[in-house]
């Protein structure tokens, strides 16, 4: 069964570091998505991102954040400047197509830790 | 997308059937209703999708009344392994952003 796969499985990070967490989506999916999740909390929706650029981001996901899909395989998260808040479980997910299905499919997520 | 509730945890023991029921009373005419599940330190997995009647797969069933107000996630026979978070979401057409709540901790005993 095809799977997302994200790298590095945990980042330990400085605080004021920039972080990139990798993902690798399903071959043939078309939407691809980061949530968090802090510990012991909800998963939360980050942003959403399709034909190359971000269809939908939430509070969250302020000018720290970014994402690109530089290669056509990989997809990305970048935080420019961490905050010892920032520290969760980061998922990617992608989805093959957006009309009327949800089901999306969830790499294992990096730990990030903000020391 | 139209709020959730379901019981925080339920308790069962191997070999039952666990039914978990979401409230979804605002729910909207073009929401699905979807269910997943997560095991602890990993990623969400869908397990079942529904808009009306009942939806049976190889690893559950949905029960969805007329009114749509609620939903059932019906596991049947449930073993040690389905030990995990089990989320209810409704989502509307126009996004797909999933949003999740806090989800029923399902705790199966030997």
């Amino acid at each position: 069964e095809p799977e997302v796969t994200q790298t590095p499985s945990h980042q330990v990070t400085q605080m004021g570091q920039e972080v990139i967490l990798r993902c690798v989506p399903i071959s043939n999916h078309l939407y691809f998505y980061w949530y968090r999740q802090i510990l012991g909390q909800k998963v939360e929706f980050l942003v959403s991102f399709y034909n190359n650029e971000i269809s939908e981001k939430s509070e969250i996901f302020d000018d720290q954040f970014s994402v690109e899909r530089p290669d056509g395989s990989n997809f990305t998260l970048k935080i420019r400047s961490t905050k010892l808040e920032d520290s969760a479980m980061y998922f990617c997910a992608s989805l093959t197509s957006g009309s009327s299905s949800y089901e999306q499919y969830f790499g294992p997520g990096t730990r990030l830790t903000v020391t | 997308l139209a709020k959730t509730t379901q019981p925080i945890s339920m308790d069962s023991y191997e070999g039952q059937e666990v039914n978990i029921t979401c409230s979804h009373n605002n729910i909207a005419t073009n929401d699905y209703i979807t269910w997943y599940q997560q095991f602890p330190s990993q990623g969400p997995r869908f397990i079942i999708q529904g808009y009306k009647t009942k939806v049976t797969n190889e690893v559950a069933s949905l029960f969805i009344p007329a009114d749509r107000k609620s939903s059932t996630l019906s596991l049947p026979r449930v073993s040690l392994s389905d030990t995990a978070v089990y989320y209810c979401l409704v989502g509307e057409g126009d996004t797909d952003k999933l949003i999740f709540g806090t989800g029923t901790r399902l705790q199966v005993f030997p």
